[in-house]
C-alpha cells in the first residue's frame, strides 16, 4: 500500500530532552516536507526536501533540523525541545515539488512538558 | 513571502445546503492552489486543485473558481453531506514549486 509512516505517533517528552521523529514514504517520491499544525494557525511548513541530500528552510525552521540520507526517509530532530514545540506534526511527501499532490502521513502528536 | 487567509473558521450547515469556504493569497505570482481536506485523526488529503490559467474546476459536488485579478479562489460543495464534516485547508504556490503556504482552516459541519 503506497503511504507515508511516521513515529512514534504520539509522544510525550520533557524540555530539553533531544527526540526524532521519522517518516518513511514507499512511493519513490522526489518531494518531502514537514508541517506543525496549531489551532488557528493552519499548517506551517517547518522544512522541506526537494531531493536527496537537498534540505531547505520553511517558514518555522527554529529549533528543528532534518536530514534527506535517502530518498525514502525524512527524519525531524528537535536537538532541545520545548514546550512551544508541542503541536501536532505533519510529514508529507509528493512526486516532484509543491505543484503535485501532497501525501500525509497520519501525525505525530507531540507534547513538551 | 505567501500570506493566504481563509474564512470562515467555523462553517455549520444543514444536509442538503451548500457551503463556500474563501481564501485570498498576496503574492500575485502564485499559481497553483490546492484544497485539501482533514478528517480526526487523519492527516489532510487532496480534493481539489487548480491552476492560475483557469478560471472554474468542478468534481462532482466540489467546484473551485479563481479570481487571479482579485487574488482570492474560494471553495464551494454542494448538496452537502454528513460525511463532508471535517476541516478544509487551502494553500497556494509560488514560482520555485518548492512550498506551500496554508490556509488557516475551515471546521464544516453538516447537521442533520
Amino acid at each position: 500500500e503506497a503511504q507515508v509512516t511516521q513515529n512514534p505517533r504520539y509522544l510525550i517528552t520533557v524540555t530539553g530532552k533531544k527526540l526524532t521523529v521519522t517518516c518513511s514514504q514507499n512511493m519513490n517520491h522526489e518531494y518531502m516536507s514537514w508541517y506543525r499544525q496549531d489551532p488557528g494557525l493552519g499548517l506551517r511548513q517547518i522544512y522541506y526536501s526537494m531531493n536527496v541530500e537537498v534540505t531547505d528552510k520553511g517558514d518555522v525552521p527554529e529549533g528543528y533540523k532534518v536530514s534527506r540520507k535517502e530518498k525514502r526517509n525524512f527524519p525531524l530532530i528537535l536537538e532541545s525541545p520545548s514546550p512551544n514545540q508541542t503541536s501536532l506534526y505533519f510529514c508529507a511527501s509528493s512526486i516532484q515539488g509543491a505543484y503535485n499532490e501532497q501525501f500525509f502521513g497520519p501525525g505525530t502528536r507531540l507534547t513538551v512538558l | 513571502g505567501e500570506n493566504v487567509e481563509q474564512h470562515p473558521s467555523t462553517l455549520s450547515v444543514q444536509e442538503g445546503d451548500s457551503a463556500v469556504i474563501k481564501c485570498t493569497y498576496s503574492d500575485s505570482a502564485s499559481n497553483y492552489f490546492p484544497w485539501y481536506k482533514q478528517e480526526l485523526g487523519k492527516g489532510p488529503q487532496l480534493i481539489i486543485d487548480i491552476r492560475s490559467n483557469v478560471g472554474e474546476k468542478k468534481d462532482q459536488r466540489i467546484a473551485v473558481t479563481l479570481n487571479k485579478t482579485a487574488k482570492h479562489f474560494s471553495l464551494h460543495i454542494t448538496e452537502t453531506q454528513p460525511e463532508d464534516s471535517a476541516v478544509y485547508f487551502c494553500a497556494a504556490v509560488t514560482g520555485t514549486a518548492s512550498k506551500l503556504t496554508f490556509g488557516t482552516g475551515t471546521r464544516l459541519q453538516v447537521t442533520l
